[in-house]
C-alpha cells in the first residue's frame, strides 16, 4: 500500500539559510499535518491543513511557513534557520480530517 | 492543557509479556494510539482504541483502557528483540493535533 512520502530524508543546511520540506501524502488522503521531533524528544505538532486550508496550528515558529496545494501534497518552508530547528521533521496524513494519522519516514534536518 | 506522561524506560527479557503505561489528563480524550519509533525511522501506528472501548487485542499486542483513571496501557506478549524501539502513547480528541507522551524506551535482552 502506498505509503506518506517526504522529501528530502535529509537535509543539511547552514544557520540563516532557508529549506523546504516536502510530504506527498496517502492517495485519497485530504489532511496533513507536520511534526517537529527534536533530539530525544516527541513529537510536537507544527500546524495541519484539510482541503488545501490551514486547520490548525500549533508551535510552529514564525520563520516557517506552510501551504497544501491542489494536489494535496504540502511544503514546509523554513526560513532564518537556527541551531535548535535541526530535527526530524514528520508529515503525516489522514483520510477526514480527525481520522488516523498515518506518518512518513521523516526529513532530518540538520543545521550547522 | 493536555498532557501525556509516560515512564521513560522498560527492560524486558526476550519471550518475556512487556507492559508500557501512559496517563492523560484531557477527560474528552477519544481515541488514544501506541506508535512504535525504531532508531533513526518514523512512526509507525501500532494501534489505537477509542474512548468507550476497555480493551483492543491484536495479534501480540493488547490495549487496556481505563478511562476513569485515564490510564493505558500496551502489552506486547511474547517479546522479541525485534520490538526493542520507543513506544509514544498519543491522544487526541475529535479533530485536534495528536499529543504524544515523551516516548517509552523498550528494550528486549536476549
Amino acid at each position: 500500500a502506498a505509503g506518506v512520502i517526504q522529501s528530502p530524508r535529509h537535509l543539511i543546511k547552514e544557520k540563516r539559510e532557508t529549506a523546504t520540506l516536502k510530504c506527498y501524502p496517502i492517495p485519497r488522503h485530504d489532511t496533513v499535518y507536520w511534526y517537529q521531533q527534536g533530539p530525544g524528544q516527541d513529537p510536537q505538532f507544527l500546524i495541519s491543513f484539510y482541503e488545501k486550508m490551514q486547520s490548525d496550528k500549533g508551535s510552529i515558529p514564525d520563520r516557517f511557513s506552510a501551504q497544501q496545494f491542489s494536489d494535496y501534497h504540502s511544503e514546509l518552508n523554513m526560513s532564518s534557520l537556527e541551531l535548535g530547528d535541526s530535527a526530524l521533521y514528520f508529515c503525516a496524513s489522514s483520510a477526514y480530517r480527525g481520522g488516523e494519522q498515518f506518518f512518513g519516514p521523516g526529513t532530518r534536518l540538520t543545521v550547522l | 492543557g493536555e498532557d501525556v506522561e509516560q515512564s521513560l524506560f522498560l527492560s524486558v527479557r526476550e519471550g518475556d509479556s512487556s507492559v508500557i503505561n501512559c496517563t492523560y489528563t484531557d477527560s474528552s480524550s477519544t481515541y488514544l494510539y501506541w506508535y512504535k519509533q525504531e532508531p533513526g525511522a518514523g512512526l509507525q501506528l501500532l494501534t489505537y482504541i477509542f474512548s468507550n472501548m476497555d480493551m483492543k487485542q491484536d495479534q501480540r499486542l493488547t490495549v487496556l483502557l481505563n478511562k476513569k483513571d485515564k490510564h493505558l496501557s500496551l502489552r506486547i506478549a511474547d517479546t522479541q528483540t525485534g520490538d526493542s524501539a520507543i513506544y509514544f502513547c498519543a491522544e487526541k480528541s475529535g479533530n485536534t493535533p495528536l499529543v504524544f507522551g515523551k516516548g517509552t524506551r523498550l528494550s528486549v535482552i536476549a
